[in-house]
């Protein structure tokens, strides 16, 4: 059966700071991955998402970054965090010759103080 | 433009039944989904209509028109462990398979 991790599970930053969330997928190939934030009490706001290693696909301009460098492996990167970068992150995957649904990992709690 | 309306909130007694609404407008249309999440946790798949009608998983069935751009989540014999946020989500139909989502329904189930 197909597994989503992400680490770390919360993390608390300083402005200015770097980040380097990591999103893994088991049981599965080459699937479709997405980084999604979600700010306090609101809903999923789509960031990136890839078809492929070293395919990425920005939705939102901001100061963060994505890469795949694996084909089970998403990261989500910035090199200066703002205070409006906190909030939850999550990762999805949905299977590439399956079907549509996309399936979340269990989210990373970003604070940037 | 994208838009998907959901109630913010809404209220119900235990053992009662809700009708959770969703409307949307969105470029292109692939099928709805509806995922649960409780607080801090991540959303968790409920279920998914691409044609019109009713699709019923147990308790809970979801019903779809696509004419009308219009869904609802129907959770029946309300249990307190059924208090969470429901999302409703569209895919567009571009090979991406992106889903948009609507800020999502905090239900409370009371006793």
């Amino acid at each position: 059966s197909q597994t989503i991790h992400q680490w770390p599970a919360t993390l608390v930053q300083p402005v200015g700071s770097p980040l380097s969330l990591e999103c893994t997928v088991e049981g599965t190939s080459n699937p479709n991955l997405y980084w999604y934030r979600q700010a306090a009490g609101r809903g999923l706001q789509l960031l990136f998402y890839s078809v492929g290693i070293g395919q990425i696909s920005s939705e939102v301009p901001q100061n963060l970054s994505a890469s795949r460098p694996q084909d089970r492996q998403f990261i989500l990167s910035s090199k200066k965090l703002l205070l409006s970068d906190s909030g939850f992150y999550l990762c999805a995957w949905r299977s590439s010759g399956g079907l549509d649904t996309q399936y979340f990992g269990p989210g990373t709690r970003l604070t940037v103080l | 433009g994208q838009n998907i309306d959901q109630p913010t909130e809404m209220t119900a007694t235990e053992g009662a039944i809700v009708q959770i609404n969703c409307t949307y407008q969105t470029s292109g249309f692939n099928g709805l989904f509806w995922y649960q999440q409780h607080a801090g946790e991540a959303p968790t798949f409920l279920s998914y209509n691409v044609l019109d009608g009713l699709e019923e998983k147990g308790r809970f069935s979801s019903f779809l028109s696509r004419s009308k751009g219009y869904s609802y989540l129907l959770l029946k014999e309300l249990q307190m462990k059924d208090s969470a946020s429901y999302l409703c989500a569209v895919r567009e139909g571009d090979s991406s398979y992106k889903l948009i989502f609507g800020s999502g329904t905090r239900l409370l189930v009371r006793p």
